[in-house]
């Protein structure tokens, strides 16, 4: 079956300008989540989305924001971009999202300049 | 204040022999415990679990085994292949983290033929 599927897998803004991301999960899962990744950093937990509903949310400010569409697929949103918001943005999805090991997708990569 | 540590940003090890990946958690509250295995330009693939109510899980040549007391936890690869060389990562969830996972910093593993 087919994974999760995340686009575009780069990306290049200017600080200020707003970023969109996609996330298409495993067909048959309703939990999304996303993760930041920055060297040293490991994975931080951004938001979880379950049934269109966002369950979960990380300590990130509000310019980061998503949702969850009715087919499961997800979108990230970053406002006002800050360089320091150049990460590599996972998006992993599961069944249920209890204690169960997440899929991920290879990835998006935003550079801000 | 990092919850979920990996003190080795990387470790060479020979091929056939053992290597020994740690991490230490602060939160006595995480009751699950990850490993992902990460190659570059891919998304983290999971690799074996671990419950708290639990002190070894083995998979093939996979084991983790968890210290509660200590809060600390290791993935043991034996034999190690070259085919193993990756960034592995350690995730814990639990307590007021629900079923979100927090990520350790990784270790990246090089198996050297």
């Amino acid at each position: 079956k087919a994974g999760v599927t995340q686009t575009p897998r780069y990306l290049i803004k200017t600080r200020g300008q707003q970023v969109t991301l996609s996330c298409s999960p495993i067909s048959g899962h309703r939990s999304v989540s996303w993760y930041q990744q920055t060297p040293g950093q490991g994975l931080q937990f951004l938001f979880e989305y379950f049934s269109e509903t966002q369950r979960n949310k990380g300590n990130f400010p509000g310019r980061f924001s998503g949702r969850q569409f009715s087919n499961s697929r997800s979108e990230m949103n970053v406002s006002t971009l800050e360089l320091g918001d150049s990460a590599l943005y996972l998006c992993a999805s599961s069944a249920t999202g209890v204690n169960y090991g997440y899929t991920f997708g290879s990835g998006t990569r935003l550079t801000v300049v | 204040d990092q919850q979920v540590k990996q003190n080795s940003p990387s470790l060479s090890v020979q091929e056939g022999r053992i290597s020994i990946l740690n991490c230490d958690y602060t939160n006595s509250m995480f009751d699950y415990f990850l490993w992902y295995k990460k190659y570059p330009a891919e998304g983290p693939t999971f690799l074996i679990s671990i419950s708290s109510i639990k002190d070894k899980n083995e998979d093939g040549r996979f084991t983790v085994f968890l210290n509660k007391s200590a809060k600390h936890l290791s993935l043991h690869i034996v034999p190690s292949q070259p085919g193993d060389s990756a960034v592995y990562f350690c995730a814990a969830s639990g307590g007021d983290y629900g079923q979100n996972f927090v990520f350790g910093p990784g270790t990246r593993l090089s198996v050297l033929p």
